[in-house]
């Protein structure tokens, strides 16, 4: 399989803490995609990263790419109620077709007030 | 305003039936794409068009039928003869990796489609 794989599948934090999720994948990439989920709705994106680029900031997101190891994380630097949500990585695959993306399992963020 | 749509949000059908499902964009984008999500899992792609008048299968595409008649529409056919097909489907658009721009999906709300 191509998809990616999200560590850990839940994460229960208080606000204020920081979030980390951990995404792997098994093929050379030509890009990586974050994901949020709210519950029963569409997925928005949050970030994208390029395999020759190493870390990327948005806002309160961070994510770095470690290519030689085929991993990925997002940060979320001071969480809010408001960030809970499922998490996904995505991964464009070099040698496959343009524009198709590979989702992981997901990583389901719960941020306690 | 911008933006894909999927109608209706809440779909039931009885075995048997065929039922079709709306995806509606108006991002201009070249590119669609189908997924089924099933509870506490990823996304899994159905079926994906590139172009208008063209589509090819994603890795689960039996008992899907889709088609790509306008740039603006892709509809999606759950048949009979898919065996469970009790799922969140997910509408996305990208703009043609051609153009240069980032590639990221813009995803519509959903439907829910539950077979009674």
């Amino acid at each position: 399989s191509q998809q990616g794989e999200e560590d850990p599948q839940a994460l229960s934090i208080q606000e204020g803490e920081n979030a980390t999720m951990n995404c792997s994948y098994k093929t050379s990439i030509n890009n990586l995609q974050w994901y949020r989920q709210n519950s029963g709705r569409g997925l928005v994106h949050l970030i994208l990263i390029r395999s020759n680029e190493r870390e990327k900031h948005s806002g309160r997101l961070r994510v770095t790419l470690d290519t030689s190891k085929k991993s990925s994380s997002l940060l979320i630097t001071a969480s809010r109620a408001a960030d809970t949500a499922s998490y996904f990585c995505a991964t464009e695959s070099r040698g496959s077709t343009l524009g198709r993306l590979y989702f992981g399992r997901g990583t389901q963020l719960t941020v306690w007030p | 305003d911008g933006g894909i749509t999927q109608s209706p949000k809440y779909l039931f059908r009885k075995e048997g039936q065929n039922v079709t499902l709306s995806c509606e964009q108006n991002l201009n984008h070249d590119a669609m794409y189908w997924y089924r999500q099933d509870p506490g899992q990823g996304l899994r792609l159905i079926y994906y068009s590139q172009i208008v008048n063209d589509f090819q299968k994603g890795d689960i595409a039996e008992g899907y039928s889709v088609s790509r008649e306008k740039k603006e529409s892709f509809p999606l056919t759950v048949t009979s003869a898919q065996k469970n097909p009790t799922a969140f489907y997910l509408c996305a658009s990208s703009i043609s990796r051609t153009s240069g721009y980032n590639n990221e999906q813009f995803f519509g709300p959903g439907t829910r489609l539950t077979v009674l």
